[in-house]
């Protein structure tokens, strides 16, 4: 089974503070890949990353960086340097080589306050 | 940048009716799905659609809904006969391969069942 937790439910930071998001993942599978999106109060869901089960490396972009930990199950989120723009609901998310479809978490929602 | 488009944005309907929800994927995207997100709660997988027939789909997909391609480039959601707990967010997504890929969504209907 799949499973994607999110622990926490809402953040609030102030500006310019690092935030972390925490993601927590269950499969069986083998080969699974690991998503973060953001949902914006606008409503839409908006891409951030992919990472697959082989590559393990953290990745940075820009303010943006996640840490992947297999030993941990856990794929975390961090902003750095947060702005108000940053507020919106993030989720995590994961797919497995059973199928397509993607298991996203509850989603943790951030309030950047100026 | 290519993205999906959803139509309408907002639909209200009453009870019992049937919609059709509307949405153009990536052009050169093979794979179609839909998710929905009941209010505050996490996104949820309906379905997918490859090669012009279901490849998956979740016990929420029950007889009441239906998936089509009617052309090259729409993707539509159909719901029968709508109950009032079918009001969500509707999204969209597609992909260019089944694996190791990530989604795009659309930025959503709301369906609104009165």
């Amino acid at each position: 089974a799949q499973k994607v937790t999110q622990a926490q439910t809402e953040i609030s930071v102030v500006e310019k503070e690092d935030v972390t998001l925490d993601c927590v993942y269950e499969t069986r599978d083998t080969t699974y890949y690991l998503f973060w999106y953001k949902q914006p109060p606008s409503g839409e869901l908006v891409f951030l990353i992919r990472r697959n089960s082989f590559d393990e490396q953290n990745e940075i972009s820009g303010r943006y960086s996640w840490n992947f930990q297999k030993s941990t199950s856990s794929f975390n989120f961090t902003i750095t340097a947060s702005q108000v723009v940053d507020s919106a609901v993030y989720f995590c998310a994961l797919s497995g080589n059973a199928g397509n479809q993607f298991y996203f978490g509850t989603g943790t929602s951030l309030t950047v306050i100026p | 940048e290519p993205e999906v488009t959803q139509t309408p944005s907002h639909q209200v309907t009453q009870m019992g009716q049937e919609v059709i929800l509307r949405c153009v994927p990536i052009s050169n995207h093979l794979y179609f799905y839909w998710y929905r997100q009941i209010l505050g709660q996490k996104v949820e997988f309906l379905v997918s659609f490859y090669n012009n027939e279901i490849s998956e789909k979740s016990e929420i997909f029950d007889d009441q809904f239906s998936v089509e391609r009617p052309d090259g480039s729409n993707f539509t959601l159909k719901i029968r006969s709508t109950k009032l707990e079918d009001s969500a967010m509707y999204f969209c997504a597609s992909s260019d391969r089944e694996w190791d890929t990530e989604a795009f969504f659309g930025q959503g209907t709301r369906l609104t069942v009165v």
